[in-house]
């Protein structure tokens, strides 16, 4: 089956300190790769549709100076959290369709946790 | 914005039992999918549903839809300990690329 990636899979930063998240696509290729985030003991939200060659789609609210989202590629996505916060400590999930594939699913990874102190 | 609402929010059963989860949602979707999470893991898809369906099965997974009240249920039958996770519904925005919009989940507690 698709297989999406994550890495890492967790981090601990310092306020003030910026954090790059990697999402690729192992074993097929996504022209849409979707970030979503996750507090504790909630439901994920959508933060950005990120599409090859082209800049990032953001949800009200989430600022896009501070997340910054690069799809250099068809199967690699980037999330950098710049001048990170506490309150930026969060459960940061990727998702990506496989663009050969009709339906509709999509294939999330494993999740990064984030910590800031 | 949040679409889906699950309920319940939190539900306990025994080994065997079948566990019953509802999603609510609120606008005219295409499809409606369920995942699964383990704690602090990321998402297993388990079932998809398109509009057009009304149920769907998959090994001890039976999904229903009803557009007409813009409701979705997910039945686990014989539950076992390991089905112990969160549960979401996700419904698909078309206008952003198919993303998902994710309800806020049932809390899914299997005891052995």
């Amino acid at each position: 089956g698709a297989v999406v990636s994550q890495h890492p899979s967790w981090v601990i930063c310092k306020s003030g300190t910026s954090v790059k998240i990697e999402c690729r696509s192992l074993d097929f290729q996504a022209t849409t790769m979707f970030w979503y985030r996750q507090f504790p003991k909630q439901s994920l939200m959508l933060m950005a549709t990120s599409n090859e060659g082209s800049k990032a789609t953001y949800e009200q609210g989430v600022e896009k100076d501070k997340f910054l989202i690069n799809h250099a590629s068809l199967t690699l996505s980037t999330l950098t959290v710049t001048s990170a916060h506490p309150e930026d400590s969060s459960f940061y999930i990727c998702s990506a369709r496989d663009i050969w594939e009709g339906s509709y699913e999509q294939y999330f990874g494993p999740g990064t946790r984030l910590t800031v102190t | 914005s949040q679409q889906g609402e699950e309920d319940p929010q939190a539900l306990s059963i025994q080994e065997g039992e079948n566990a019953t989860m509802n999603c609510s949602y609120k606008t005219s979707i295409n499809n409606l999918q369920w995942y699964r999470q383990n704690s602090g893991r990321g998402l297993v898809h388990l079932i998809l549903i398109r509009s057009n369906e009304r149920e769907k099965h998959s090994g001890r997974l039976r999904v229903t839809l009803d557009t007409s009240k813009k409701s979705s249920s997910l039945l686990i039958t014989a539950s076992r300990a390991a089905d112990t996770a969160s549960y979401f519904c996700a419904t698909g925005l078309s206008n952003s690329g198919y993303a998902l919009n994710f309800g806020k989940g049932t809390s899914l507690l299997v005891t052995p």
